[in-house]
């Protein structure tokens, strides 16, 4: 079965450094994972996919992702960290299997907290 | 938000009730999804339609009825039958070809049961 996981329910980091917040997959074939961040009480917004091609995939917001096959992680990363990134971010892979050519599969949620 | 809209934003229901939720969508996708949010559970799959008058079951289909009569439309409907359902659902849509295959989420609506 496709799964996707955020090993960290929260990641802290200051303002100017760089972040990074994990995400590992387990799909049968070639994944298809994206990253999307929702601000409270808000809908989620995406970032990022990767489907093909460079492993180093750029996003929305000055968010990059690196897709590594042989460690089955799509870790976000962004060099240098705002504050109005303080977010709760979700991985997701597409779901071969579910009927829906797009069925997404979420991780639970990172939230990251930049402090000033 | 993009192209989706989600009405009420807030909406409150006593026990016993039915309630209907609203998605709309102008960016003329195939693909229509209502997901439930609780706080550290991710989003779980209630529902999802891939064309017009066809819907599948997502992973918590028990207690939830939904309607695809129209592309553009595709509203949730909470029954009494729903044990805990206070939280807040997410609707969302995508095409279901070619490339742009990310799905595209509305603002959400607040469900809470008094």
């Amino acid at each position: 079965a496709q799964s996707v996981a955020q090993p960290e329910d929260q990641v802290n980091v200051a303002e100017g450094n760089p972040l990074t917040v994990k995400c590992t997959y387990s799909v049968s074939g070639n994944p298809y994972l994206f990253w999307y961040v929702q601000y409270p009480n808000r809908g989620l917004q995406f970032l990022l996919k990767y489907i093909t091609g460079d492993n180093l995939v750029k996003g929305s917001y000055g968010f990059e992702a690196e897709f590594n096959k042989s460690q089955t992680s799509f870790h976000l990363k962004k060099p240098s960290a705002l504050v109005s990134d303080s977010a709760l971010y979700f991985c997701a892979v597409r779901d071969y299997y579910g009927g829906a050519t797009n069925k997404l599969i979420f991780g639970t949620g990172t939230l990251l907290a930049v402090q000033p | 938000d993009g192209g989706i809209t989600q009405s009420p934003k807030y909406l409150f229901r006593k026990e016993g009730q039915n309630v209907t939720l609203s998605c709309e969508q102008n960016l003329n996708h195939d693909a229509m999804y209502w997901y439930r949010q609780d706080p550290g559970q991710g989003l779980r799959l209630i529902y999802y339609s891939q064309i017009v008058n066809d819907f599948q079951k997502g992973d918590i289909a028990e207690g939830y009825s939904v309607s695809r009569e129209k592309k553009e439309s595709f509203p949730l409907t909470v029954t009494s039958a729903q044990k805990n359902p206070t939280a807040f659902y997410l609707c969302a849509s995508s095409a279901t070809s070619g490339s742009r295959n990310e799905q595209f989420f509305g603002p959400g609506t607040r469900l809470t049961v008094l």
